[in-house]
């Protein structure tokens, strides 16, 4: 069955360093999203991203983070001057089309340490 | 904004025992959408309601969508070891989605 892939499955960064975590998305799916979920939290939408452009983000998706899809393969999540706070579970979903009418997948996950 | 709030926060019951789980938006849901994540993992999707006052089983899970499309129901009867995990409902627009805060169910043996 076919599977979201995410890499590294755990980072472990210095405050204000940027990090990148990637994604692999199924292949036929065209919609992609990251989510966080602090420990022992409710999971946090961030961006959705299709065709190319961010479709929707939310008040946490700020000035730090960036999408791509740089090769058509891999979608990133890019933070680029992390904070405590930052760290966190972050999840790459798919699917194939828009959450109001399609399941979406989810990665197993980067957990990401901020130190 | 939107607000998507569920209860219990957690539940403990004994193996057999049924399991409710309530979900509540501030505003009407165009659907509702339900996930479960084992400890340690990550949300896999189990349904989605779209229309008011839908009512749908997987086995020992029923899932009902209110007539007012804001609110939502998940109950799981009999419940058994396997259930454990937390279970979150979730509305979604389009292409962004609100995650309520989950469930946490423990089974008792």
């Amino acid at each position: 069955e076919p599977e979201v892939t995410q890499t590294p499955s755990h980072q472990v960064t210095q405050m204000g360093q940027e990090v990148i975590l990637r994604c692999v998305p199924i292949s036929n799916h065209l919609y992609f999203y990251w989510y966080r979920q602090i420990l022992g939290q409710k999971v946090e939408f961030l961006v959705s991203f299709y065709n190319n452009e961010i479709s929707e983000k939310s008040e946490i998706f700020d000035d730090q983070f960036s999408v791509e899809r740089p090769d058509g393969s891999n979608f990133t999540l890019k933070i680029r001057s992390t904070k405590l706070e930052d760290s966190a579970m972050y999840f790459c979903a798919t699917a194939r089309g828009l959450l109001s009418y399609n399941e979406q997948f989810f990665g197993p996950g980067t957990r990401l340490t901020v130190l | 904004g939107q607000q998507v709030m569920q209860i219990p926060q957690y539940q403990h019951v004994q193996e057999g025992e049924d399991f409710t789980t309530y979900c509540n938006s501030s505003t009407t849901l165009s659907n509702i959408q339900w996930y479960k994540q084992r400890p340690g993992g990550h949300p896999v999707f189990l349904i989605q309601l779209v229309k008011s006052g839908e009512v749908k089983k997987q086995k020992r899970l029923t899932f009902q969508f209110g007539e007012a499309k804001k609110n939502s129901s998940l109950h799981i009867t009999a419940t058994q070891t396997t259930d454990v995990g937390t279970y979150f409902c979730a509305g979604a627009r389009r292409d962004k989605i609100i995650f309520g805060k989950g469930t946490r169910l423990h089974i008792l043996p």
